[in-house]
């Protein structure tokens, strides 16, 4: 069974810009979540999915972030436009359904804003 | 609101000594605890949780942890440490319910083993 995928692994774009995150969670998990890790901090909460509601966003920082997650698949988290701030690398987890399922997190994907 | 502190950004211990990484954390509620472990260029993985009953937690590993409620603590041990245990730990918080899955991480600690 493939574990949660995330594309790119790596992404270096200049601050204005616009950059794309995909996050591919194991098959039949119903549970999305992003999280994010800057420089030197705490991995944090940014958003959780059920399905393609979303459940909980009080993480997201500001409104350049947008999620979304179409027909309750993938996941894209656009940063638009992209701050020296937004650098880190930004995690997606999966779990297959509400209440105590373990949650399998994909590599990151490590942004880096110039 | 919750939040975890782990005590040591960077721990050193020799091969077959004992590994021991400190958590403690704050919760409204009674907490749902975690350990994940990441090695280079993988994601995080469960080593072993905390949800309700038996408060010493086997996971993963060889590692063990013990939930103390009167010491708000949450620490990751294991008896005989192996090079391979070479990683970057993190404890997380969760409210439990809905909000399971809503992970709230310490800095993290990274272990490294000597020969």
């Amino acid at each position: 069974e493939a574990g949660v995928t995330q594309f790119p692994s790596h992404s270096v774009i200049e601050k204005g810009q616009t950059v794309t995150l995909r996050c591919d969670p194991i098959s039949g998990h119903d549970n999305l979540y992003w999280y994010r890790r800057v420089m030197g901090k705490e991995i944090k909460f940014l958003l959780h999915f059920v399905k393609e509601s979303k459940q909980d966003e009080s993480g997201m920082p500001n409104n350049r972030f947008l999620a979304e997650r179409t027909g309750g698949t993938y996941s894209t988290l656009k940063v638009q436009p992209a701050e020296l701030e937004d650098s880190g690398v930004y995690f997606c987890a999966s779990s297959e359904k509400a209440g105590i399922s373990e949650e399998y997190f994909g590599p990151g994907t490590r942004l880096t804003v110039l | 609101a919750q939040s975890v502190t782990q005590l040591g950004s960077h721990v050193s211990v020799s091969e077959g000594a004992l590994v021991l990484l400190r958590c403690n954390y704050s919760s409204s509620v009674p907490p749902y605890l975690f350990w994940y472990v990441q090695y280079p260029n993988q994601g995080l993985q469960l080593l072993l949780k905390y949800t309700t009953g038996a408060t010493l937690v086997k996971g993963i590993n060889g590692f063990e942890a013990e939930f103390k409620k009167s010491e708000t603590s949450f620490h990751l041990t294991k008896p005989s440490a192996h090079m391979s245990d070479a990683a970057e730990y993190f404890c997380a918080v969760s409210q439990g319910g809905t909000s399971y899955g809503k992970l709230t991480f310490g800095q993290g600690t990274i272990l490294t083993v000597h020969p």
